[in-house]
């Protein structure tokens, strides 16, 4: 079974420039997440879609932040603009339904941020 | 607001001992609960899973719940250098929730 695929591995931007994240979770599973995880911190949800529709955006800051996942496969991220605190690494995970139970996450190896 | 408590640690036990880890929530809805390994640069990964109050074993892991405490913990027997690494743990409420992640706790596992 291939995992969770997320592009790029590493982007270093310049804060106010935008960025975009890829993720193809896999396949079947219905329910994709955005992790934010700051250094040292546990990872923070940002974002949780059950086939193409948002369950759960309210951590999500939409003033820069925005999220899709069209057809419920792909979903992209992106960031703009960035600001320096955004530096972190944005984990993409997917789970076969929403209900926790019996229902684990599985990780992409994310991609690390930095902006200057 | 959901909360999850961990000791960042480190903490460190010798190879052979065992690694006592430990979590406390808040939400008095949570159902679901999970322990997740990280390793330095990688990614989490499930390790257990427990819905109910009690003990869980698998393998040299065993994962209590007490949900009258609202407290999780798991025990890691004849730790390994190879255990080395950030256990975060985790708890979701039923149905289409997120997961609430603790901050993780590292563990230092010395030959």
């Amino acid at each position: 079974e291939a995992g969770v695929a997320q592009s790029p591995r590493y982007k270093i931007i310049e804060k106010r420039q935008s960025v975009a994240f890829w993720c193809n979770p896999i396949s079947g599973h219905a329910t994709l997440y955005w992790y934010q995880q700051i250094l040292g911190q546990g990872p923070k949800l940002l974002i949780q879609f059950q086939n193409n529709g948002v369950v759960d955006d309210s951590q999500l800051p939409k003033d820069r932040f925005s999220a899709e996942r069209l057809k419920g496969v792909d979903s992209t991220l992106k960031i703009q603009p960035a600001k320096l605190e955004d530096s972190a690494v944005y984990l993409c995970a997917s789970s076969l339904s929403g209900q926790a139970r019996g229902s684990p996450l599985h990780f992409g190896n994310g991609t690390r941020l930095t902006v200057t | 607001q959901k909360e999850v408590e961990q000791n960042s640690g480190p903490l460190s036990v010798p190879e052979g001992a065992i690694a006592s880890l430990n979590c406390t929530y808040s939400d008095r809805v949570s159902q679901s609960f999970f322990w997740y390994r990280q390793y330095s640069g990688k990614s989490p990964e499930l390790i257990m899973s427990i819905y109910s109050n009690g003990d869980k074993e698998d393998g040299r892991f065993t994962a209590q719940l007490n949900k009258a405490s609202q407290y999780v913990s798991l025990l890691i027997r004849d730790s390994q250098p190879s255990d080395s690494a950030t256990y975060l743990c985790a708890f979701g409420a039923r149905g289409y929730s997120t997961l609430t992640f603790g901050k993780g706790t590292m563990l230092l596992v010395s030959p």
